[in-house]
């Protein structure tokens, strides 16, 4: 799988956008963008995937470049409740060994402030 | 739905011991997953199957056994526990090999002493 950059630490205060951002240069033609999110101890949650496509759905928006080397997860009001460690993963489809093998870096940690 | 549910939540273990983590879900997925993670890192994957009766070793297998018998299930077992063993472990299904929507429990947090 392709390696993404995140950075380590963000701030956002409660009710503005969160605006989460992952560089993935090295992604191919096949590779979906999945984001998901760690709260505290609790197992990850997955927020939403794409391929080239802007993606939304009830939790975030996802926005991929044109050229698909970097992605913005974007957290349209967030909330004290969204304060979690968030992981950009590149993953492709249909390959065989380790399918699903989703390799978590250590992500974003995003902390909502009132 | 329970989802995926994982017992024990918390376990401390002494050296040398074996115990088994278990991990069982109710949405008919065949995939299924085991994490570990430790403190301050990423998740980092022990062991998967595709379904019953097929397992395969992830990025960090040694020291650990798993059995898929049934669909639902999907046992750790660690044999000789190691304090480099302590970790807290996630179990996560999937619905198959085209989606990488997976969905964990809360986790088992394990300390070897």
């Amino acid at each position: 799988d392709a390696k993404t950059t995140q950075p380590p630490s963000m701030d956002c205060a409660e009710g503005r956008a969160a605006n989460l951002p992952c560089n993935h240069s090295t992604i191919s033609g096949n590779e979906y963008v999945y984001w998901y999110r760690q709260i505290h101890s609790q197992g990850p949650q997955y927020i939403i995937h794409g391929l080239k496509n802007n993606e939304t759905n009830e939790m975030a928006s996802l926005i991929i470049t044109e050229d698909r080397k970097s992605s913005t997860l974007i957290l349209p009001h967030a909330t004290l409740r969204d304060t979690a460690v968030y992981y950009c993963i590149v993953r492709g489809m249909n390959y065989g060994g380790s399918q699903g093998n989703l390799i978590f870096g250590k992500g974003t940690k995003l902390s909502v402030k009132p | 739905n329970a989802g995926v549910t994982q017992t024990p939540k918390f376990r401390i273990l002494k050296i040398g011991q074996s115990m088994t983590l278990q991990c069982t879900q109710d949405m008919n997925h065949n995939y299924m997953y085991w994490y570990r993670q430790d403190p301050g890192m990423g998740l980092k994957l022990i062991y998967y199957s595709v379904g019953a009766g097929i397992t395969d070793k992830g990025e960090v297998p040694n020291g650990y056994n798993v059995s898929r018998s049934t669909t639902e299930d999907f046992p750790l077992r660690l044999e000789l526990a190691a304090p480099s063993q302590t970790s807290v472990y996630f179990c996560a299904s999937s619905a198959g090999k085209n989606t990488g929507e997976l969905f964990f429990g809360e986790g088992s947090r394990l300390t070897v002493l």
